[in-house]
């Protein structure tokens, strides 16, 4: 079966501070990583995109990089900003874009 | 700004009524989706289209939900009766396969209550 798990499941950091967010799936076959950001009440946005010869792409603030020996990801929040509160969602695509969703992390940046 | 645009934003129905939901998809884009979200679930692929031909909708429930694309400009998600369980956000993405990597660009969703 399919899966992306992603941890933790939500997090609370101070304004300023970075963060990672982890991802691990089994999906098979591998076609590209996707991280997206979904604020409350809107629809997600995509941050990065990697394919498996990638190992890395950033994306302002945001560096994602990807693991595709032990099927891992992470992404990295530098200098985190209260806008950067939002669910992040890790998403594995298969071959004719079939998609696995993970549960997402909810992280909340505080002042 | 293309956009990826959903109607209605939300909708309150009874058990048994007929919902539809509608999306228009950002011009010159070929494929497009239709997911569900749930505190529980969180996002689930329901159905995808090509060049309007649906690809794959086995994440859907076939004996209530259809997805038809009538045109390129407009995709639609019909559930049908409605039932509790099915209350959810459901979003449209669009994407232009060309591009080899497959992005995708959500609309806002549709927020479904069923009573």
């Amino acid at each position: 079966k399919n899966q992306v798990e992603q941890s933790p499941q939500s997090l609370i950091i101070l304004e300023g501070k970075n963060c990672t967010l982890q991802c691990n799936y089994t999906v098979s076959p591998f076609s590209n990583l996707r991280w997206y950001k979904q604020d409350t009440g809107r629809g997600p946005v995509s941050l990065t995109i990697m394919t498996f010869s990638e190992n890395t792409k950033s994306n302002g603030r945001y560096t994602a990089t990807l693991d595709a020996d032990t099927k891992q990801s992470s992404l990295h929040i530098t200098a985190s900003q209260l806008s950067d509160s939002a669910s992040y969602i890790c998403v594995n695509s298969g071959g004719y874009q079939k998609v696995t969703f993970g549960t997402g992390t909810k992280l909340q940046v505080i002042p | 700004d293309a956009r990826v645009t959903q109607t209605p934003r939300h909708k309150v129905t009874e058990m048994g009524q007929e919902v539809t939901m509608r999306c228009q998809p950002i011009l010159g884009h070929n494929t497009v989706f239709w997911y569900r979200q749930t505190m529980m679930q969180g996002l689930e692929l329901l159905a995808y289209f090509r060049n309007r031909a649906p690809l794959d909708d086995s994440g859907m429930p076939k004996d209530r939900f259809s997805a038809e694309m009538p045109d390129a400009t407009l995709a639609t998600l019909k559930i049908q009766p409605s039932e509790p369980r099915d209350s959810a956000v459901y979003f449209c993405a669009s994407g232009l396969l060309s591009t080899g990597l497959g992005e995708q660009y959500f609309g806002p969703g549709t927020r479904l209550t069923v009573t």
